[in-house]
């Protein structure tokens, strides 16, 4: 059941900063994985995505590094914004074509003026 | 493009009533839409797969005939939430895959707020 009482990791930056948020993943069968953003209130926000035979992936402003050997997902963001603040979520899928994601516990990020 | 729509995005109930939650793929047909409940500074589990034209697969846990998916066309995906209890009261999100273009990426719905009292 859940626990009462935790809260999310928080990660708090000055705007203008680079952002690495973490991620350790469980499954080593897992092929492809996500990061979400998620505003107060709202969905996750697709950002950017990777499979299990990269190790690097660029997109605006963020990058994602994929470790399959310790099963270890980051996602960088350059030049921090206030607009960036919100609850970060990786996400992975199991090879096999389930499609189901299994999501990280969130890391909330609070971008300083 | 790839937009997922849900209604209502609130809606409070008194206990022992249904609800229903509408998910809806904007822009994209998707054969399979998910449904994910969130707890206030939790992550989003996974509840159900809805498949289009048949039934869902439901997560370990969940009660089936509690948490009722109906995805009737290639759009659409419904969540009833039956006989409502307080502790239902939740953030339900659906997402959706473009599955027809190959695709892998799950775009999520902004979500319902349920609050039932």
């Amino acid at each position: 059941g859940e626990s009462v009482g935790l809260h999310l990791p928080t990660l708090s930056v000055q705007e203008g900063d680079n952002s690495i948020i973490n991620c350790a993943y469980s499954n080593s069968a897992s092929d492809y994985f996500i990061w979400y953003k998620q505003e107060s209130g709202k969905g996750p926000q697709f950002i950017i995505d990777i499979r299990s035979n990269m190790d690097k992936r660029q997109g605006q402003r963020v990058t994602v590094l994929l470790n399959k050997t310790v099963k270890h997902l980051s996602l960088q963001i350059a030049a921090t914004q206030p607009g960036d603040s919100a609850v970060y979520f990786c996400a992975e899928e199991a090879q096999g074509g389930s499609e189901k994601l299994v999501f990280g516990k969130g890391m909330k990020l609070t971008v300083n003026p | 493009g790839a937009v997922v729509s849900q209604h209502p995005s609130r809606v409070i109930c008194k206990s022992g009533t249904s609800v229903k939650i509408e998910c809806r793929s904007l822009d994209f047909q998707a054969t399979t839409m998910f449904w994910y409940r969130q707890f206030p500074k939790k992550s989003l589990m996974l509840m159900a797969t809805s498949n289009e034209g048949s039934k869902a697969t439901y997560e370990q846990g969940v009660e089936k005939d509690k948490f009722l998916i109906n995805h009737a066309s290639l759009t659409l995906s419904t969540l009833t939430v039956t006989s409502a209890h307080p502790e239902d009261s939740s953030f339900y999100i659906c997402s959706a895959r473009d599955s027809f273009r190959g695709k892998e990426t799950q775009y999520f719905g902004p979500g319902t707020r349920l609050l039932v009292l």
